[in-house]
This record gives structure tokens, C-alpha cells and sequence, in this order.
């Protein structure tokens, strides 16, 4: 059964600290590894999405990676601001499989105090 | 630009009254449409998805059911509601090229009492 398991569940850092967001999945072969954002009450927005061999990508603040051969991925948010606070969603792709294949991580509900 | 509409926002209904949850896309022609759940503390779950008017794809066997009437529109119904159909209920868009990334409402939040 095709999984995405993502760290920690929830994470408290102060306005201005790095962090970085884990995500393992055993999706195989798969064809694209996506990073949402999901504000409270509203829907999840994309970040990024890497296909199999790119091995990172950036969004501003937002830099995914993407290690194909232990199956991990990580999001790495640089010099928070209190607008991350917001739940992380790891989305894995099957080769061969549309929107409709997707798996979803639960997420990583993160909170940035000032 | 392209935009997708979802409502109500939020709505709370009784135990066995209907529903009725609408989504439409403006700015791109023949979307893939998609419905999602997402319960606490669980990933978003695919309930249903289109490609097409009339075409209507379910993953997971329920008392919903969803409709496409028109190109850029999308319904979600249930004609008696249970309480388990609690929860957060996105709509989304793609254009079906891979790789392309799904664009999503910002949901309805169901209570059903």
C-alpha cells in the first residue's frame, strides 16, 4: 500500500528561525513529489512539485530536496515569518497515475511564534 | 487567470436532510475536477473525480455522489446525510498534463448534527 509518512506531526519556532520538514514515502516508481501549504480553514496551495530527477527546487523561502533513492523528501523553510504558520502537505504521484493517484501525507502543522 | 469557486463555506445540516455542494472553475476549458474529504488527523481522501462532462469517477464506496453537469461545474450531493459525512470537503482543478499541479478551493466545512 502506497504511504507517505511526514515529521514531525507539529513544530513551534520563533519568528526569524530555519526549519526543516521531513517526508518519507514508498510510493514506487513514482513520477512526481509535491509540497502544499494549507492555511487554517482554507484549501492547500502548491509549492513546489519535483519530478523523479530533479533532486531539489525553491520557492522564495521554500526549498524542497528530493533523495529518489532512500525515498525521502525534505522542505526547508528559511528565516520564518509569522504568515508560515500553516500545515505541509507531502503529496506523492505514481509513475503512470494522474491527479487521481495522488497520496497524501497527514502533514506538519507548524507554528511560528514572534 | 484561472479561478475555482467552492460553497457555502461552511454549513450545518441535520442527520438525514440532503446536501448540496457546488464548485465552478473560470479561466481554463475542460478541466479535471476533483472532490476531496479531509477529516482531523488524517491525508486528504479522493471521493470522486471527472474528466469530462458526464464522466464521473468515485473512489470510495459511500452515500455521496457528485455530478458534472456543465464543462466548469462540479457537484457534490448526498440525498440523506450521516454523521460520519463530518468534515472538510475541497474542491480542485488540473489540467490533466503531468506533472501539472492541482489547484483547490478553500473548501466547505460540513457539520451534520
Amino acid at each position: 500500500k502506497n504511504q507517505v509518512e511526514q515529521s514531525p506531526q507539529s513544530l513551534i519556532i520563533l519568528e526569524g528561525k530555519n526549519c526543516t520538514l521531513q517526508c518519507n514515502y514508498t510510493v514506487s516508481p513514482f513520477s512526481n513529489l509535491r509540497w502544499y501549504k494549507q492555511d487554517t480553514g482554507r484549501g492547500p496551495v502548491s509549492l513546489t512539485i519535483m519530478t523523479f530527477s530533479e533532486n531539489t527546487k525553491s520557492n522564495g523561502r521554500y526549498t524542497a530536496t528530493l533523495d529518489a533513492d532512500t525515498k525521502q523528501s525534505s522542505l526547508h523553510i528559511t528565516a520564518s515569518q509569522l504568515s508560515d504558520s500553516a500545515s505541509y502537505i507531502c503529496v506523492v504521484c505514481p509513475r503512470g497515475g494522474g491527479a487521481d493517484g495522488l497520496t497524501f501525507g497527514k502533514g506538519t502543522h507548524l507554528i511560528i511564534q514572534p | 487567470s484561472q479561478t475555482i469557486h467552492q460553497w457555502p463555506a461552511t454549513l450545518v445540516q441535520p442527520v438525514g436532510s440532503p446536501l448540496s455542494l457546488e464548485c465552478t472553475v473560470e479561466g481554463t476549458s475542460n478541466p479535471n475536477l476533483y472532490w476531496y474529504r479531509q477529516a482531523a488527523g488524517r491525508g486528504l481522501q479522493l471521493l470522486f473525480y471527472s474528466v469530462g462532462i458526464g464522466q464521473i469517477s468515485s473512489e470510495v464506496p459511500q452515500n455521496l455522489s457528485a455530478s458534472r453537469p456543465q464543462d466548469r461545474q462540479f457537484i457534490l450531493s448526498s440525498k440523506k446525510l450521516l454523521l460520519s459525512d463530518s468534515g472538510f470537503y475541497l474542491c480542485a482543478w488540473s489540467t490533466g498534463v503531468v506533472n501539472s499541479p492541482l489547484h483547490f478551493g478553500n473548501g466547505t466545512r460540513l457539520t451534520v448534527t
